[in-house]
């Protein structure tokens, strides 16, 4: 039974640096690209950022290119994202989400970490 | 870059009715469209794969159907427990997008 598990959200005011992390289990993780989306209050889906099994593609939308970075670490199956200079708008509910075999798409998502930009 | 208009953003159905959602590609996707299903403080859950095929576990009352740039989610037969949000979702590719939602009550 594949679960994710994201950690590290909070309350931090803007311009300051947040790490998520997806702790991964059910499934061989190191097998699986990996994806982040985030949800703001009240709104629907957002694609932020994908990796893949490897780590070697990376792909970002644009609203958060050079601001966000994503990574993993496969001895430890666990997803990360880095948040850098973040502005009240960030504020989200993040999803790690899992990428489905054969280009499928998501698949599998975690219950989120709620992040809170704000002063 | 694809983007994705969801339609209507807001419906509303009594048991037993058939609804239809639709989601619009501004460019040709294939069939590389998935449909998730969220209730209010919970996870997406996966409910239809490729625009038409039904993800294991999840009622034959849903289905998808179309491709290229028009398709299409639909519930058979209504349930109280349909009540939920539907996203579209396009991975044919990066930066994958959603489209905006739609939000089903049930009288």
């Amino acid at each position: 039974q594949v679960q994710l598990a994201e950690s590290g959200g909070g309350v931090v005011p803007p311009g300051r640096f947040l790490r998520l992390s997806c702790a991964a289990s059910g499934f061989t993780f190191s097998y699986f690209g990996m994806h982040w989306v985030r949800q703001a209050p009240g709104k629907g889906l957002e694609w932020l950022a994908f990796i893949s099994h490897d780590g070697n593609l990376k792909y970002y939308t644009d609203s958060v290119k050079g601001r966000f970075t994503i990574s993993r670490d496969n001895s430890k199956s666990t997803l990360f994202v880095q948040l850098f200079s973040l502005r009240p708008e960030d504020t989200a509910l993040y999803f790690c989400a899992r990428q489905g075999t054969a280009n499928s798409g998501i698949d599998s998502w975690g219950q989120g970490t709620l992040v809170t930009v704000s002063s | 870059e694809s983007t994705l208009t969801q339609s209507p953003t807001f419906m509303s159905a009594t048991p037993g009715d058939k609804v239809n959602i639709s989601c619009k590609a501004s460019q040709d996707i294939d069939d590389d469209l998935n449909w998730y299903q969220q209730k209010p403080g919970e996870a997406p859950i996966f409910i239809i794969q490729d625009a038409t095929t039904l993800v294991p576990g999840i009622s034959p009352r849903f289905s998808g159907s179309g491709s290229g740039t028009d398709f299409t989610l639909t519930i058979n037969n209504i349930e109280s427990e349909d009540a939920a949000s539907y996203f579209c979702l396009q991975h044919d590719d990066f930066p994958y997008t959603f489209g905006q939602g739609t939000k089903l009550e049930i009288k």
